[in-house]
């Protein structure tokens, strides 16, 4: 069975600043990928970066960039550069064969101005 | 092209009551996947429906609880005799034939209350 685990509830950062955001996972498949939505105040789940399992190299879109540990099942979430607008819910979730989407609970994050 | 769209995006029905939330998927897309998010928890995954057919139910309730994709129209997910329990907001995503990154399109959720 899968399992996705984020240990921190919440987070804070100062703006402009980075923050890492930590996620565990656990699969017995080979074959899967892995997310970090962003769940603002609208509720909208927006997609925020992925992760195929089966590359070495970490993914980056701008501003957030993933380390991917494979033999650790670590997944985590770097936001650098913080801005207000990066004040969200973000959930990492891990989706093997196009099925299912397994989420964590969550980490809340906050931006101090 | 338009995103995946639900509605209605807030429900309020009372106990007892039948609640039947819409899905539309991207254009494109014949996969949908529905989710149920309680206050303060992630998202929990309920079904897997391909157009006509049942792929996973198993996060689905066994009672009360249904879900359909009919060849012509929207997704369905519907609750009969609804209860406070079931308050929550429900998403749902949808993603191609075989997409390249299993990502899953999501739309903007229905908020559901039960008074």
């Amino acid at each position: 069975a899968q399992t996705v685990t984020q240990s921190q509830p919440e987070m804070s950062v100062q703006e402009a600043e980075t923050v890492t955001l930590s996620c565990t996972y656990d699969t017995s498949e080979s074959d899967y990928y892995l997310f970090w939505y962003k769940q603002p105040p609208s509720r909208q789940m927006i997609l925020v970066i992925r992760q195929e399992a089966y590359k070495q190299q970490n993914a980056t879109e701008n501003r957030f960039s993933v380390n991917f540990q494979k033999a650790a099942k670590s997944f985590s979430l770097k936001i650098s550069d913080s801005q207000l607008g990066d004040a969200a819910m973000y959930f990492c979730a891990s989706n093997t064969g196009g099925f299912k989407t397994i989420f964590g609970a969550g980490t809340r994050l906050f931006v101090k101005a | 092209n338009a995103g995946v769209m639900q509605n209605p995006r807030h429900l309020v029905r009372r106990r007892g009551q039948e609640a039947r939330l819409r899905c539309s998927p991207m254009k494109g897309h014949s996969h949908v996947y529905w989710y149920r998010q309680l206050p303060e928890e992630g998202l929990k995954f309920m079904v897997y429906l391909q157009k006509e057919n049942i792929i996973d139910e198993s996060g689905m309730p066994k009672e009360r609880f249904s879900a359909e994709f009919p060849k012509e129209g929207p997704s369905i997910l519907r609750i009969q005799q609804v209860v406070r329990g079931d308050s929550a907001a429900y998403f749902c995503a949808s993603s191609p034939i075989r997409g390249s990154s299993n990502e899953q399109f999501f739309g903007p959720g229905t908020r559901l209350t039960v008074l």
